[in-house]
């Protein structure tokens, strides 16, 4: 079946500092891959996506892009924030008539002033 | 655009009752999942839900069931509540379950 393998936490940053949390995927076809945010007390906010090889997915100065030879959606950003601290999770579903998203464990990241 | 809504946000319930939760989901989404997200399993998906027919289950045992109404509000039920049960459910909207999800702010039940 699905599955996803992320980095383990905590991850523990200065301001400015570069982010990469790594994740790897096992899946027959051509899932699509999400990143997720989980901030204190809230539920997920999708961060970015990609749904076929090689796109690459960005918001908020995040990037992922959908590498199919490497099985794996690296989360970066250039120059993280304190409001960047949250917890962080990779995603999948599919391919079709998967209807439900297959989690990694997360990611906790903390950034200091 | 109103965001996905779960009730109520917080419960305590003794073990060996039975909880209701609620999720109202985007307006025009018709597929509703559930997931139960605690610190030891993570996320884990329950159910599917679309034009109030199941489509999808997790593995989880019986005591977990939900259902979806015709506006697609969805609920689900845990009976016979264990200490286990303690968890953040989630509740995810989508347009047809292939999109991309949205999710509510969930409900934290504690069982005591």
């Amino acid at each position: 079946g699905n599955s996803v393998t992320q980095m383990e936490g905590p991850v523990t940053l200065s301001e400015e500092a570069f982010l990469t949390i790594n994740c790897t995927y096992t899946a027959t076809g051509y899932p699509s891959l999400f990143w997720y945010v989980q901030y204190p007390g809230e539920g997920l906010q999708l961060l970015l996506k990609a749904t076929k090889a090689d796109d690459k997915g960005s918001n908020k100065g995040f990037e992922a892009t959908y590498r199919k030879e490497t099985t794996s959606f690296h989360l970066e950003k250039g120059s993280v924030q304190v409001s960047d601290s949250a917890v962080y999770f990779c995603a999948l579903s599919g391919p079709s008539n998967d209807y439900k998203l297959s989690f990694g464990a997360g990611t906790t990241v903390t950034v200091r002033a | 655009k109103a965001g996905v809504t779960q009730t109520p946000r917080y419960l305590i319930k003794t073990r060996g009752q039975q909880v209701t939760l609620s999720c109202s989901p985007i307006s025009g989404h018709r597929s509703v999942s559930w997931y139960q997200q605690t610190p030891g399993q993570g996320l884990q998906f329950l159910f599917e839900y679309f034009s109030e027919t199941q489509r999808n289950k997790g593995n989880f045992p019986g005591r977990f069931s939900g259902r979806q109404f015709s506006n697609s509000r969805s609920e689900m039920n845990v009976s016979t509540l264990e200490l286990g049960d303690s968890a953040l459910y989630l509740c995810a909207s989508s347009l047809d379950g292939s999109a991309e999800a949205f999710f509510g702010q969930g409900t934290r039940l504690t069982v005591v």
